[in-house]
């Protein structure tokens, strides 16, 4: 079972619209909860860091909340563009693995005009 | 942020051969990890590679097949053995800047390995 489950596989949205991925784990204890967007053909950028301490957090028209009591995790999404059209990723930064980081595989956000 | 670049972006390989990838950084880092982006799925650390010394492999992952060097702080090197098929895939570069488990961790755009 992976243990950073990332909902919807997929999503198509219009221009301006907004929208929430979802983020679920099941690492424990964790150090940190991250979101990284990765732009067809390129690297993953941070967008987002998170400890356990902090349940939200924004980067510009980007913003995360964590529940780490229910381990969830959000991302919202504001007046989309037609760039933001990505691979969104979840990931979980665990303690019981020196701290490496657990990649979910990623919701697919596509940004329609 | 560091400024990860990787060599080449991209290549098609005959089945058996070997390619060596190139990651260089815009300044000096403490942390260096080679990843793994497979068709659709999420990203895999192959090893972490550690300057001066043997790179520190994932379960899973071997010297003999994916030998890796980092001779200073701001390159390493990754070779991807005798490949097969499978072996098609992307391959990340990334760093970590500073000290710390919440400190960003910083990725190259990647080489796109096709294998025939």
């Amino acid at each position: 079972k992976n243990q950073v489950e990332q909902s919807p596989q997929s999503l198509i949205i219009l221009e301006g619209k907004n929208c929430t991925l979802q983020c679920n784990y099941t690492v424990s204890p964790f150090s940190n909860l991250r979101w990284y967007k990765q732009d067809t053909g390129r690297g993953p950028v941070s967008l987002t860091i998170m400890t356990f301490s902090e349940n939200t957090k924004s980067n510009g028209r980007y913003t995360a909340t964590l529940d780490a009591d229910t381990k969830q995790s959000s991302l919202h999404i504001t007046a989309s563009q037609l760039s933001d059209s990505a691979s969104y990723i979840c990931v979980v930064s665990a303690e019981e693995y020196g701290n490496k980081l657990v990649f979910g595989a990623g919701t697919i956000l596509r940004v329609k005009s | 942020s560091a400024v990860i670049s990787q060599k080449p972006s991209r290549d098609i390989c005959q089945r058996g051969t070997s390619l060596t990838i190139q990651c260089q950084v815009d300044s000096q880092v403490t942390m260096m990890f080679w990843y793994r982006q497979q068709p659709g799925q999420s990203l895999t650390l192959i090893a972490t590679a550690n300057q001066g010394s043997e790179a520190t492999y994932e379960s899973g992952f071997v010297i003999d097949k994916f030998p890796i060097s980092r001779p200073n702080l701001t390159f390493s090197t990754l070779t991807v053995s005798n490949m097969s098929p499978e072996d098609s895939s992307i391959y990340l570069c990334s760093v970590a800047t500073g000290g710390g488990s919440n400190q960003p961790q910083h990725f190259g755009d990647g080489t796109r390995l096709s294998i025939l």
